[in-house]
């Protein structure tokens, strides 16, 4: 059975400061995504990395995959407060982990 | 990109009853996938929507409860039966295009 396992659960964070979300999965999968869900509205579709060494980046935020670890890291650059969401990986038929919960304060 | 809506969006339901999710999509898709998201937690596949055929159910998800309707490549619906306030939920259609899975809006249901 395929496990997803995110961490931070939480995270809180100061303006202009870096940090990486982690993502593991437990059994080999070909694609890994990520999402942004903010309160109260649906999936946003970040990313969707579908080999080994992928690395998309789009603004701020940075995906890696490693198919090899079992691992996607999320990287934040320079926060800001509009990056302020809940934030999902997702594995194989979307199996999703529990999420982030980001909060980018002044 | 795939463009998926979402009707009811939200409603209010009486314990007992039913209420069938509609999901259309802009364009044809080959899969087409129903989650549910409970409060403050992750999503849950419940089926996948197959064209022509039964759905697939997860573990812990059956026809009874959740009957799916996929009569084409762009369209499904999700009737939630028999409700009971532990059903009250977010319940969001996905379909798959161009290697991305895309959500719609999500609708969301509270039984009381």
């Amino acid at each position: 059975e395929l496990k997803v396992e995110q961490n931070p659960l939480f995270l809180s964070m100061q303006e202009g400061k870096n940090y990486t979300i982690y993502c593991n999965y437990s059994t080999t999968s070909d694609r890994l995504y990520w999402y942004r869900q903010d309160p109260g509205k649906s999936l946003e579709s970040l990313f969707v990395l579908l080999s080994n060494g992928a690395v998309k980046q789009e603004g701020r935020l940075m995906a890696s995959l490693d198919t090899k670890a079992r691992l996607s890291t999320l990287h934040i650059t320079a926060a800001v407060h509009d990056l302020s969401a809940t934030y999902f990986c997702a594995v194989g038929r979307l199996v999703f982990g529990k999420g982030t919960k980001l909060t980018v304060n002044p | 990109s795939a463009v998926i809506s979402q009707k009811p969006s939200r409603d209010i339901c009486q314990r007992g009853t039913s209420l069938t999710i509609q999901c259309q999509v802009d364009s044809q898709v080959t899969m087409m996938f129903w989650y549910r998201q409970q409060p403050g937690q992750s999503l849950t596949l419940i089926a996948t929507a197959n064209q022509g055929s039964e759905a697939t159910y997860e573990s812990g998800f059956v026809i009874d409860k959740f009957p799916i309707s996929r009569p084409n490549l762009t369209f499904s619906t999700l009737t939630v039966s028999n409700m009971s306030p532990e059903d009250s939920s977010i319940y969001l259609c996905s379909a798959s295009s161009k290697n991305t899975i895309y959500f719609g809006e999500g609708s969301w249901l509270t039984v009381v």
